[in-house]
């Protein structure tokens, strides 16, 4: 079964707008990050935060982490066209951080 | 550097052929995995390498086998080829185990009628 689960499946907004990710996990984990998938490319890597952080940026993005809850928000500000794609969550198991598990991925569209 | 480089891009399999996936990564790192996509879903582990000379099942092994061949290529062997491993193939790699991100390939579309 998968470890992180993305919510909402699918997000629709305008261009300027903020669009706000959450993922779920089961298990504790030392990291979890954060993956965007244009449609028919690979997954590219965006943030990682870890087990001791509680939030992190980068440029636009902004991450959170509540261990407690076993929760992560990725949150895009300003959003643009070219941020519509797909976001994963990837957190690698604890018990054997060779592997790391991907949920469904929440679909973003930002309208120009 | 080319980074994560994966071939075919495409391929088109009868029920029973068998094909090889090929990857190869040109940033020394370690650990190597591959994925595979269905629509509208996340990315499932079929088999992944820690280290050369080591490989590991995944979440979705069967009907899959893997070579590492040396530190830079991590081959995936479909022996008899299934519908039901029509999918996007993904190779990625990380320099160590957890902890690090995963540099993905391109991906490779497979469909086996």
């Amino acid at each position: 079964s998968q470890q992180g689960e993305e919510d909402p499946q699918a997000l629709s907004i305008q261009e300027g707008e903020n669009a706000t990710m959450n993922c779920s996990y089961k298990t504790s984990i030392n990291n979890l990050q954060w993956y965007r998938q244009n449609s028919g490319r690979g997954l590219v890597h965006l943030i990682l935060i870890r087990s001791n952080e509680r939030e992190k940026h980068s440029g636009r993005l902004r991450v959170t982490l509540d261990t407690s809850k076993k929760s992560s928000s990725l949150l895009i500000t300003a959003s643009r066209a070219a941020d519509t794609a797909s976001y994963f969550c990837a957190t690698p198991l604890k018990v054997d951080a060779g592997k790391s598990t991907f949920g469904d991925g929440t679909t973003l569209t930002v309208k120009p | 550097n080319a980074g994560v480089t994966q071939t075919p891009k495409f391929q088109v399999l009868k029920t029973g052929q068998s094909m090889t996936l090929q990857c190869a990564q040109d940033m020394n790192h370690n650990s190597m995995y591959w994925y595979r996509q269905d629509p509208g879903m996340g990315l499932r582990l079929i088999y992944y390498s820690a280290s050369e000379g080591t490989t590991d099942k995944g979440e979705v092994p069967n009907g899959y086998n893997v070579s590492r061949l040396n530190k830079r290529e991590f081959s995936l062997r479909l022996e008899s080829a299934a519908p039901s491993q029509t999918s996007v193939y993904f190779c990625a790699s990380t320099m160590g185990r957890g902890g690090y991100e995963q540099y993905f390939g391109p991906g490779t579309r497979l469909t086996v009628t």
